[in-house]
């Protein structure tokens, strides 16, 4: 079984700051890990995903998520945020091998401040 | 048309009412889903269908009832509906289920308003 954990289910900051939202997950086997964005009112949206590959991946709008297997993290950052990042994030983990359903964490919300 | 696609994008019902929800992908994906978003509430999987089989059914009330014709289309018929059951479905894609890499494409979703 697998799990995932957002700590802070919303995170504040400033027009041009660093944005760091953290993602914990535990999983049997090794894991597939994805960030997902969703903008009011519409679905969800890929940002990236780690397949075990590079253990940093970039995605789009500038974000990048570093897998850290001795800590099961996969935190998202992006060096300066911008208004039109205000949206919630969203991590799921789904176990490699066989046939998984993603597991998906609560959510957190990004308010950025002009 | 390209991604998913929901129709309709927002629904109002009442308690006694049938309704359903569609959706339609294009993708060529062969596994669908179907998730409740309510507000404050995580991200909640309904029903998974995989080459349009049944795989999942996550002890969702009776009151649904899914229903996945070809690989392109899937359904949520609604019927006696509660006032909870109010929030956002959305439906979503991927190429397949096997090994679990592939990541999800999700339509706009329908905003149901149960009366």
């Amino acid at each position: 079984a697998q799990s995932v954990t957002q700590l802070g289910s919303h995170v504040s900051v400033s027009e041009g700051a660093l944005v760091l939202l953290r993602c914990n997950y535990s999983s049997s086997v090794p894991p597939y890990l994805f960030w997902y964005v969703q903008y009011p009112n519409q679905g969800l949206q890929l940002l990236l995903k780690y397949t075990s590959a590079a253990t940093l991946v970039k995605g789009i709008n500038g974000f990048e998520a570093e897998f850290k297997k001795s800590e099961t993290s996969f935190h998202l950052t992006k060096p300066s945020a911008h208004m039109s990042d205000a949206a919630e994030y969203f991590c799921a983990v789904s176990p490699s091998g066989g046939s998984y359903i993603p597991t998906f964490g609560r959510g957190t919300s990004l308010i950025v401040h002009p | 048309e390209t991604g998913v696609t929901q129709t309709p994008r927002h629904l109002v019902m009442g308690m006694t009412n049938k309704k359903s929800l569609k959706c339609e992908q294009h993708l060529g994906h062969n596994a669908m889903y179907w998730y409740k978003q309510s507000a404050k509430k995580p991200l909640e999987l309904m029903f998974v269908y995989s080459l349009e089989e049944r795989v999942e059914n996550n002890s969702v009330p009776s009151r649904f009832s899914p229903e996945c014709p070809n690989s392109s289309h899937l359904f949520l018929h609604l019927h006696t509906l509660q006032p909870e059951d109010s929030a956002l479905y959305l439906c979503a894609s991927s190429q397949d289920l096997a090994g679990g890499q592939y990541e999800q494409y999700f339509g706009p979703g329908t905003r149901l308003t149960v009366t």
